[in-house]
């Protein structure tokens, strides 16, 4: 699986938009990207996925450049319950094994 | 709906003792993973279940560490012969593998192991 590189911490204010970016160069074109995000103490928590187009749900929106080598999570309207790790994955369509590898994340701290 | 569930949530041991973790996927979920999640550390896989079958046994850390599963439903992890090492939060995870969301994986609360 491609692995992928994110910034370590992030901070954004209570309201605004959280732009969370992804690099991913080495993706294949049989590789989603999927967001999962760790909330402190809780196990993590899927938000979205995408294979080339951009996608929304009531969580939050994807945006994939078009040659797919980079990412951004958007949470529209950050609130406090927001904080948390975000994980940016990269995995095959019904991947052997279906395991996940996780990195390091992003740590977002929404503040007031 | 249910989610996935796993008990204990909590669980202190002596050194050299035997630990058993469960987990509950969620109804209907053919696929099930263990993760664990030591301190200050990401998420590491340890073992993936198709069915009752586990054609991923790639993480798991030593021979002291076994998992099955039961009626493609209930799956137990058993640490044998513990050690301090093993202290983490151990994590498991189900997906539906078919629809829209085949591989999207939905993760329990995790199990607490500390060992002493």
């Amino acid at each position: 699986d491609a692995k992928t590189t994110q910034p370590p911490s992030m901070d954004c204010a209570e309201g605004r938009a959280a732009n969370l970016p992804c690099n991913h160069s080495t993706i294949s074109g049989n590789e989603y990207v999927y967001w999962y995000r760790q909330i402190h103490s809780q196990g993590p928590q899927y938000i979205i996925h995408g294979l080339k187009n951009n996608e929304t749900n009531e969580m939050a929106s994807l945006i994939i450049t078009e040659d797919r080598k980079s990412s951004t999570l958007i949470l529209p309207h950050a609130t406090l319950r927001d904080t948390a790790v975000y994980y940016c994955i990269v995995s095959r369509i019904y991947n052997q094994g279906g395991k996940l590898i996780f990195g390091q994340g992003t740590e977002l701290s929404v503040k007031p | 709906g249910a989610g996935v569930s796993q008990s204990p949530s909590n669980k202190v041991t002596e050194k050299g003792k035997d630990v058993e973790l469960r987990c509950d996927p969620i109804s209907g979920h053919t696929a099930l993973y263990w993760y664990r999640q030591s301190l200050g550390q990401g998420l590491e896989f340890l073992i993936y279940f198709q069915g009752n079958s586990a054609p991923d046994k790639s993480g798991l850390p030593s021979d002291r560490f076994s998992a099955e599963r039961t009626g493609g439903s209930v799956s137990t992890l058993t640490i044998q012969r513990t050690q301090q090492e093993d202290s983490a939060v151990y994590l498991c995870a189900s997906s539906p593998r078919t629809g829209e969301r085949a591989d999207t994986q939905y993760f329990g609360p995790g199990t607490r192991l500390t060992v002493l």
